[in-house]
């Protein structure tokens, strides 16, 4: 089984600071078609989780540009250019190269 | 714009079988893409449940997979979730979701008699 290991599990910011989070996967993610199945989704308090990034580096539709992926093989990385109040929640990473696995979770707050 | 819709009992009895459906509508779940069940217990992270084809092809979480049945109607543009022998580790916040992007509000279940 994939296990998907998330750095920090809490992180507190100032508003208008970067902040950057670590997914790391105990597996290559590579996956045979060339693509790499990495996601970044927020779950913000009462809500479904949302889609931020997918395939590493790709913006889903809608989200902004302060939000960007990078990474490859097993070492990923969300970063978010300048934190505000609305991008308080729970970011998640989750593979889906070898069937589907969720890291652990890493919890934004706002200082 | 791609919506999903669980529905299902919100209290089911230990050992019994928890049963949900999700209503997808915007998209025609015939065209393709993997669709799947996600669960979070109160206050924990998330878990993967199983996905499922639109041709019928399963998948499923290893630590589950022995209670789960994820089947596809595409008749009725949904698809539903099955899980036996259900204890209080299974009370949950149950997803359903188009795998990546796409995903339903959630319902909380509770194994409780």
């Amino acid at each position: 089984d994939i296990v998907m290991t998330q750095t920090p599990l809490s992180l507190s910011v100032t508003p208008g600071q970067p902040a950057s989070i670590s997914c790391k996967s105990s597996q290559s993610l590579l996956h045979s078609d060339g693509k790499t199945y990495l996601y970044w989704y927020l779950q913000k308090p009462g809500q479904s989780p949302q889609l931020l990034i997918y395939e590493v580096s790709s913006r889903f539709s809608g989200v902004p540009d302060k939000f960007s992926g990078s990474g490859s093989g097993t070492d990923f990385t969300l970063k978010i250019s300048r934190v505000e109040a609305e991008d308080v929640g729970v970011y998640y990473c989750m593979q889906g190269t070898h069937l589907w696995t969720f890291g652990q979770g890493t919890k934004v707050e706002i200082k | 714009q791609v919506q999903l819709q669980e529905s299902g009992p919100g209290l089911v009895k230990p050992s019994e079988t928890l049963s949900l459906t999700c209503a997808v509508s915007g998209y025609s779940i015939s065209s393709g893409f993997y669709w799947g069940w996600i669960r979070q217990p109160p206050g924990k992270g998330l878990e993967w449940i199983g996905s499922i084809y639109h041709s019928g092809n399963t998948h499923y979480n290893p630590s589950l997979k022995s209670r789960v049945t994820i089947s596809v109607d595409t008749s009725k543009n949904q698809f539903s979730l099955k899980l036996s022998s259900v204890t209080a580790a299974d009370t949950a916040v149950y997803y359903c979701a188009r795998i990546g992007a796409y995903w339903g509000q959630g319902t909380l279940v509770t194994v409780s008699s």
